[in-house]
């Protein structure tokens, strides 16, 4: 069955980096999209990025573009989100989700929790 | 970039009732670009419908929807207890995915 599972999530101050990872079993990872989408606390769903199943091509939400970085590793069936200079805005549970029936979202990891706060 | 804005905010109903939630976009969308999701406290979304009135895989039949243009409507026959969440249509448009406020379905 499709497993996705986040890591990376931590605590951190405005102006740090961190690098989330998401790890994919169940499926033939290297044939499909994928993208993040994140949820702040107590609010709604918000598509951050998205990356070809070849890492050819990568689409930011306007809020993200040129802070965040989308990134995959095939050979290890792990999905990368480089998030750089965060601020509070960026506080929220981070969720990676498998692409389906386009442009559709059909699996989705548990999250992790990624909390900017001085 | 196209804004979805999803009626009621809150729907209070009782098991058994017909639920009936709203989805209206900015512009034009394509029906093939609409998808409803079902998320529970601390759950992961899950998806409901794509293609505006397709089922995913395993989701029962009481869900549906339907829909074109600018307005879409996912109706859930008869809620059961499992049914009580909120509830999210997505549309994509221009490399971009976007996302309605959603919509609570609580029990009344």
């Amino acid at each position: 069955q499709v497993q996705l599972v986040e890591s990376g999530g931590d605590m951190v101050q405005p102006g740090e980096s961190l690098r989330l990872s998401c790890a994919a079993s169940g499926f033939t990872f290297n044939t499909y999209g994928m993208h993040w989408v994140r949820q702040a606390p107590g609010r709604g769903l918000e598509w951050v990025a998205f990356i070809y199943y070849d890492g050819g091509n990568k689409y930011y939400a306007d809020s993200v573009k040129g802070q965040f970085t989308i990134s995959r590793d095939n050979s290890r069936n792990t999905l990368y989100l480089q998030m750089n200079s965060l601020t509070a805005e960026d506080t929220a549970v981070y969720y990676c989700a498998k692409a389906g029936r386009w442009p559709s979202f059909d699996y989705w990891g548990q999250g992790t929790l990624v909390t900017v706060s001085s | 970039e196209i804004v979805l804005t999803q009626s009621p905010g809150t729907l209070s109903l009782s098991p058994g009732e017909r639920a009936t939630l709203s989805c209206r976009a900015s512009q034009s969308v394509s029906s093939t670009y609409l998808a409803w999701y079902q998320q529970k406290p601390g759950q992961a979304p899950r998806l409901l419908i794509y293609g505006a009135s397709s089922r995913a895989t395993g989701i029962p039949d009481r869900f549906s929807g339907s829909g074109s243009g600018t307005d879409f409507t996912l109706t859930i026959s008869r809620l059961e207890s499992e049914d009580f969440a909120v509830y999210y249509c997505q549309q994509y448009g221009s490399s971009q995915w976007t996302f309605g406020q959603g919509t609570k379905v609580e029990i009344k």
